[in-house]
């Protein structure tokens, strides 16, 4: 079975600087895809950025980037020019190529940003 | 906009009611989810289903059960409340065959904290 790991359960930015999210997976399979989820306080969880495991090509998404190490089975998630209302609950998720739709969770990361 | 709706943001209940939570989508999705999110846990799957009236367990269904009559509509049953099943319940919904389409992109909706007394 799939594990998503994410190693820091809390993490704080200033804001305009850049953190990094750390995010971990174990899976035997060469095909999947990649999530990192925002959410944000009493507020409902939204996608922030994908990537296919098959692509070598980090995704970007404005400010949001991925650092995606297919070897390492690592997929950091970089926020650049932090803002305020970057503030939240950041998952990671697994979800295989084939067969189920289910995602697999980490168990998040929750990031303040100071102002 | 893909709009999941859930029908209660916060619901309080006694030990042994049978609770009904519901989840609304708009988008035509096949597929639906019930998560429980708690603090240094994540989400955990609980049910979900891929079409009317198909289910599959996640990974912690017990104390729960679901149903799904129409294709918008799933709801997440707990046959007799327990304090343990305080928590965040969150529903998801996501078109079928997303894999290959690459479109496949949970959507979730607001959440309902349920506590039980």
């Amino acid at each position: 079975a799939q594990t998503v790991t994410q190693s820091q359960p809390e993490m704080s930015v200033q804001e305009a600087e850049t953190v990094t999210l750390s995010c971990t997976y174990d899976t035997s399979e060469s095909d999947y895809y990649l999530f990192w989820y925002k959410q944000p306080p009493s507020r409902q969880m939204i996608l922030v950025i994908r990537q296919e495991a098959y692509k070598q090509q980090n995704a970007t998404e404005n400010r949001f980037s991925v650092n995606f190490q297919k070897a390492a089975k690592s997929f950091s998630l970089k926020i650049s020019d932090s803002q305020l209302g970057d503030a939240a609950m950041y998952f990671c998720a697994f979800k295989s190529q084939g067969g189920s739709e289910k995602l697999v969770f980490g168990k998040g990361t929750k990031l303040t940003v100071n102002p | 906009d893909v709009k999941v709706t859930q029908s209660s943001r916060y619901l309080v209940k006694r030990t042994g009611e049978k609770v009904f939570l519901e989840c609304v989508q708009d988008m035509d999705h096949e597929n639906m989810f019930w998560y429980r999110q708690d603090p240094g846990l994540g989400l955990r799957l609980i049910y979900f289903s891929y079409d009317v009236k198909m289910k599959e367990k996640g990974d912690i269904p017990e104390g729960y059960s679901v149903s799904r009559e129409k294709k918008e509509r799933f709801s997440l049953i707990l046959e007799s409340a327990s304090t343990n099943q305080t928590s965040m319940y969150l529903c998801a919904s996501s078109p079928l065959g997303s894999t290959y389409r690459g479109d496949n992109e949970q959507f979730f909706g607001p959440g309902t904290r349920l506590t039980v007394l």
